[in-house]
């Protein structure tokens, strides 16, 4: 099946830094997901965009549909070691549609 | 709990063998998934539930999956005569379907996972 492309594949960052992470695709999403696992849980939604050029944030988080809807971005400001974890990108070409497609997912070090 | 349940959390089997994996979802969710997620990937997309509807089966890999939702709650994942490839954690969500009125953009829907069960074929 299709998959997103997401980079980078991994990050180590300080505590109290930035981080940015972004996906891509060849063909047009009407939503973009994005998702955190912990280690031995399923994903967690941690923000979901359904219009091209939206701005969404969620706590630390920020998250932005492209324009293009061809992309989306996931930004982190000001790290802590609880957001370790493995952060996926996830799109959804019509609306209404049954599937979504993932990203490869980006490795999250937080190092204290 | 409240939230998606998932049986068992891990299953070790030998290939060639049948296995069965369950998920129980959010009471009152009507839409049910099932990925498969393999080593350091994102998840694939397996099968689709929705109420009474005829599933989605359009992301099962081959013909040794297959899946059923009895009474519109519980539904259990069967791989049949298991190769070493199947190896992965599966994961099962739920989500309460809602439809916008206005119909522009269709349903959104916010899909709960589950733990998973890692699944091992020798």
């Amino acid at each position: 099946g299709q998959q997103l492309n997401q980079s980078p594949q991994s990050m180590f960052i300080q505590e109290g830094e930035d981080v940015s992470m972004n996906c891509t695709s060849s063909s047009i999403f009407n939503t973009w997901l994005w998702y955190k696992q912990d280690p031995g849980e399923g994903p967690v939604l941690l923000i979901a965009l359904y219009k091209a050029g939206e701005l969404t944030s969620n706590g630390r988080l920020t998250a932005q549909f492209g324009i293009t809807r061809k992309d989306s971005f996931l930004n982190i400001s000001a790290s802590i070691p609880s957001d370790v974890g493995i952060y996926f990108c996830a799109g959804r070409h019509q609306t209404g549609a049954n599937n979504l497609f993932f990203g490869t997912g980006t490795r999250l070090t937080v190092i204290p | 709990g409240a939230g998606v349940s998932q049986s068992p959390s891990n299953k070790v089997t030998e290939k060639g063998k049948d296995v069965e994996l369950r998920c129980d979802p959010i009471s009152g969710h009507t839409a049910l998934y099932w990925y498969r997620q393999s080593l350091g990937q994102g998840l694939e997309f397996l099968i689709y539930f929705q109420g009474n509807s005829a599933p989605d089966k359009s992301g099962l890999p081959s013909d040794r999956f297959s899946a059923e939702r009895t009474g519109g709650s519980v539904s259990t994942l069967t791989i049949q005569r298991t190769q070493q490839e199947d190896s992965a954690v599966y994961l099962c969500a739920s989500s309460l379907m809602r439809l916008l009125l206005h119909g522009i953009q269709g349903s959104q829907e916010t899909q709960y996972f589950g733990p998973g069960t890692r699944l091992l074929v020798l």
